[in-house]
């Protein structure tokens, strides 16, 4: 596609729910990045994807974290038994690749998720 | 670890105004430095990206300056207008293992009055 897709856009749940966050990066982008905002804070790095493997899941909070990417393409972030503080913005990046180390990222317009 | 800071967490000036964002980082061993603009609710668009090699980038009335060797950048904006006001983020892209991973500021909020 034209740009990095995120869906779904918002996402309620209750609190101990999963959820699914899913990124459609831009075709051909072999890098994807998962970032998340919360309220009032910078962002944090998560977890980067070269082709389908993640050599940095260092950023993941927990380990009811988790993300998977296919094809080359779509990512899945899974959050289990949500909590409140998860509550956030999730980001997703895709670039042309990292090996240089010159190409910049492009976002998609995030999935607000909000735990109640 | 690399840190970003950036100054004024809120700027607010009236339209027409020519202003000048600030970021710092404190390792400056990087790949390039990206502005991106984050409006309410919004992902984030790239305004501009400055290879570590290159001292400034323009388009259109935006211009970003790289001081690699002293860790800072700034963002110029001429003629503010309202419909710049949204949250300027600077990120800077680490070299060696870490050539993947942008570190970002917190922001600052750009507010321009009619």
């Amino acid at each position: 596609g034209a740009g990095v897709s995120q869906s779904p856009s918002n996402k309620v749940t209750e609190k101990g729910k999963d959820v699914e966050l899913r990124c459609d990066p831009i075709s051909g982008h072999t890098a994807l990045y998962w970032y998340r905002q919360r309220l009032g804070q910078g962002l944090e790095f998560l977890i980067y994807f070269q082709g389908n493997s993640a050599p940095d899941k260092s950023g993941l909070p927990s380990d009811r974290f988790s993300a998977e990417r296919t094809g080359e393409s779509v990512s899945t972030l899974t959050i289990q038994r949500t909590q409140q503080e998860d509550s956030a913005v999730y980001l997703c990046a895709s670039s042309l690749k990292i090996s240089s180390g010159n190409y910049g990222y492009t976002f998609g317009s995030g999935t607000r998720l909000t735990v109640v | 670890k690399q840190e970003v800071t950036q100054i004024p967490a809120a700027l607010s000036v009236p339209e027409g105004e020519n202003l000048v964002l600030n970021c710092s980082f404190t390792d400056s061993a990087i790949y390039n430095l990206q502005w991106f603009r984050q409006d309410p609710g919004k992902g984030l668009t790239s305004l501009l990206l400055i290879q570590s090699s290159q001292r400034e980038q323009t388009s259109g009335r935006l211009n970003a300056s790289l001081d690699k060797s002293s860790g800072r950048s700034t963002l110029y904006i001429a003629a503010s207008q309202p419909g710049d006001s949204a949250t300027y983020l600077c990120a800077v892209k680490g070299s060696g293992g870490s050539n993947y991973k942008l570190t970002f500021g917190k922001g600052t909020l750009l507010t321009v009055n009619p």
